[in-house]
């Protein structure tokens, strides 16, 4: 049974970079056969898709593609993501979740969240 | 981007009722070659991340149970819930993913009433 955890620091400070890891466990993340992707939702809003990662590159949302850069690590199994330059609006629970290539983009599976709250 | 848009924002129906929700795309989301529509459905109980109930608009996800159904094609879509439980209490999100970026409706909150 595939399941994805996120982890990373709860605190960033304003204008500092954001980083966050996910790790799947279950299944392997070099398989061509899944995308992974971040989606982050601000506290009691709605949900706001980062961007995703495959194994042949990246897509990321035009909204903060200037700021976003996401990564595969194979040898721990795990795909990150960094955002710079994080303000206040990017206060949020972040997810990574997974889509079964082929199927379009539904997530199948999501990791259970990590809160980041940016602040001085 | 495509912006998907949900009614009602709330909701309050008794149990053993139909609950219905509805989602309109500002574009269509049926790919004519496949004749798939992009569109799925989640449920997010509180503190909870989001759950994968219906995708292709009306394929019932692995394991949800058969009293959610989901309908429409090209830019409006619905999920019933066919008899409302205690534990369908939650916010509902329709996602279209026929184009980059992936959005979702602002969600539907449902409670027993």
């Amino acid at each position: 049974q595939v399941q994805l955890q996120e982890s990373g620091p709860g605190l960033v400070k304003p204008s500092q970079t954001l980083s966050l890891t996910c790790t799947v466990s279950g299944g392997s993340i070099s398989s061509g056969a899944y995308y992974w992707t971040w989606i982050r939702q601000p506290a009691g809003k709605g949900l706001e898709c980062i961007g995703r990662i495959y194994t042949s590159g990246t897509s990321y949302n035009p909204s903060l593609k200037s700021r976003v850069t996401m990564s595969l690590d194979t040898s721990k199994n795990q795909f990150s993501l960094k955002l710079s330059s994080v303000t206040a609006a990017d206060t949020a629970v972040y997810y990574c979740a997974r889509t079964i290539a082929g199927t379009g983009g539904a997530f199948d599976i999501w990791g259970q969240g990590t809160m980041v709250t940016v602040s001085s | 981007d495509i912006v998907m848009t949900q009614s009602p924002d709330s909701l309050a129906v008794s149990l053993g009722e139909r609950a219905t929700i509805n989602c309109k795309s500002s574009q269509s989301v049926l790919y004519s070659s496949n004749n798939k529509n992009y569109l799925a459905w989640y449920q997010q109980k509180a503190g909870q991340p989001p759950k994968l109930l219906i995708y292709w608009a009306s394929t019932r996800e692995s394991g949800v149970p058969d009293r959610f159904s989901g309908s429409g094609s090209g830019t409006d879509f619905t999920l019933t819930i066919s008899s409302l439980q205690a534990e369908d209490v939650a916010v509902y999100y329709c996602q279209q993913y026929y184009s980059a970026p992936i959005t979702f409706g602002q969600g539907t909150r449902l409670e027993i009433e």
